[in-house]
């Protein structure tokens, strides 16, 4: 079957840096994406993976083991507009996303 | 690049009525959109996926006469909620996946289109 996992809360403090996780099972796998979603705000695009590796974008990171079927999103000098709920979706044989629950990331001063 | 727009962005109506919501890939050629539902504090829910010049195929336990999908064109999707209720309350994301290809596959949301039936 197909199944993915994420926390679903985390806190971190302004300035500092969060590893948000997420793991995965799945028979056919075409990537795996990082969505960031404030609230009452419809998902924007963080990144995409699909090479097992690191892959950088300014303060954002993701990581990507096709083989532990593991990603992680790594944010860092945390803003407080970093504020909001992170998704992670692996895209499956039918080029079809299945979703996690979203892992709400909580800023503090 | 890779601009998806909804409208309405907000819609109060009364039981029994229809409501109909367009998305529009405005600088991009999307020939497939997704329709999700989003209830609160939950992730998103895939409803149907919509092909331009076909029939939209529609998740198990969507009921396709009441969530009417129409994909005329490669920049424009409607979702027709039928006789809504107060459980079809939600907020209703689409999505257009770019016929480039964009960074592979790359689905981009529109706004979100707050459902509220009285």
């Amino acid at each position: 079957g197909q199944n993915i996992d994420q926390p679903t809360e985390m806190t971190a403090t302004e300035g500092a840096i969060v590893q948000i996780n997420c793991t995965y099972q799945t028979s056919g796998f075409n990537g795996l994406f990082w969505y960031q979603q404030h609230a009452g705000e419809a998902p924007t695009f963080l990144s995409y993976n699909v090479l097992d590796g690191l892959e950088e974008k300014g303060r954002f990171s993701s990581f990507l083991s096709r083989s532990k079927g593991y990603s992680y999103l790594l944010l860092k000098e945390l803003q407080m507009k970093d504020s909001a709920s992170y998704l992670c979706a692996f895209m499956d044989s039918n080029y079809q996303l299945i979703w996690g629950a979203g892992t709400k990331l909580i800023i503090k001063p | 690049g890779a601009v998806v727009s909804q409208h309405p962005s907000w819609v109060i109506c009364k039981s029994g009525t229809s409501v109909k919501i367009e998305c529009r890939s405005l600088d991009f050629q999307a020939t497939t959109m997704f329709w999700y539902r989003q209830f609160p504090k939950q992730s998103l829910m895939l409803m149907a996926t919509s092909n331009e010049g076909s029939k939209a195929t529609y998740e198990q336990g969507v009921e396709k006469d009441k969530f009417l999908i129409n994909h005329a064109s490669l920049t424009l999707s409607t979702l027709t909620v039928t006789s809504a209720h107060p459980e079809d309350s939600s907020f209703y994301i689409c999505s257009a996946r770019d016929l480039a290809g964009g960074p592979s596959e790359t689905q981009y949301f529109g706004p979100g289109t707050r459902l509220l039936v009285l």
